[in-house]
């Protein structure tokens, strides 16, 4: 089992629809969570940052953090077809003697939003 | 530079040659990592550099790679005698700080081995 799942989708939606994407974790060192979105042949983009359980809002995106059940979501409101890309989410655990601070990535889900 | 850049944004070599990697992190930037990803993957981790040091070398996958950051700014990415399981886009991020949480990411770098 991998540290961080993520179901790949793809996930199709009419303009307009909410959005929601999930991932689960199995590794509770994991205290900083991110969501980045990748468009085709493109880096992955930083769009939202969580340290604690709860919501953040940014605009049309919140995001999700239950550390209970170690599990984490996006929610898009009113999508865009400019939103079409792949969402990865991304957790960094404690701090380890290396200090790295790597992100471990689950695999990402493709989103289209169909105009 | 705004972002981070990489080059070159395409290489294609052949099985058991020996490329080189660049990036260059947004200035100021003194944290630096390197990433694979394969097709249909999340980025994997490779290494991390503080400075000019390579604090942590967890991810790199064999002693084939290695990873220089001589004057803490420009990076290289070493890969020897290439394998076409090799072939992957490799990521560089970088954080403002030691420890910094928001990672930035170049473009990436489409290595293909034939």
């Amino acid at each position: 089992q991998k540290e961080v799942e993520q179901d790949p989708g793809p996930l199709s939606v009419p303009e307009g629809a909410i959005v929601s994407l999930n991932c689960t974790y199995s590794n509770s060192a994991f205290q900083y969570f991110m969501w980045y979105r990748q468009y085709s042949r493109k880096g992955p983009e930083l769009l939202m940052y969580t340290y604690s359980s709860g919501n953040k809002e940014d605009g049309r995106f919140t995001a999700q953090v239950d550390k209970s059940s170690k599990y984490i979501s996006l929610f898009i409101r009113d999508s865009q077809p400019s939103d079409s890309a792949t969402y990865l989410c991304a957790m960094i655990g404690g701090y380890s003697g290396a200090g790295s601070y790597q992100l471990t990535f689950g695999k990402g889900t493709k989103l289209s939003v169909i105009p | 530079g705004a972002g981070v850049s990489q080059t070159p944004s395409n290489k294609v070599t052949e099985k058991g040659k020996y490329v080189e990697l660049r990036c260059d992190p947004i200035s100021g930037h003194t944290a630096l990592y390197w990433y694979r990803q394969s097709l249909g993957q999340g980025p994997e981790f490779l290494i991390y550099f503080q400075g000019t040091g390579a604090a942590d070398d967890s991810g790199l996958p064999n002693d084939r790679f290695f990873a220089v950051r001589p004057e803490g700014s420009v990076s290289t990415l070493k890969i020897q005698r290439t394998e076409r399981g090799d072939s992957a886009v490799y990521l560089c991020a970088t954080a403002r700080l030691a420890g910094g949480n928001e990672q930035f990411f170049g473009p990436g770098t489409r290595l293909t081995v034939l």
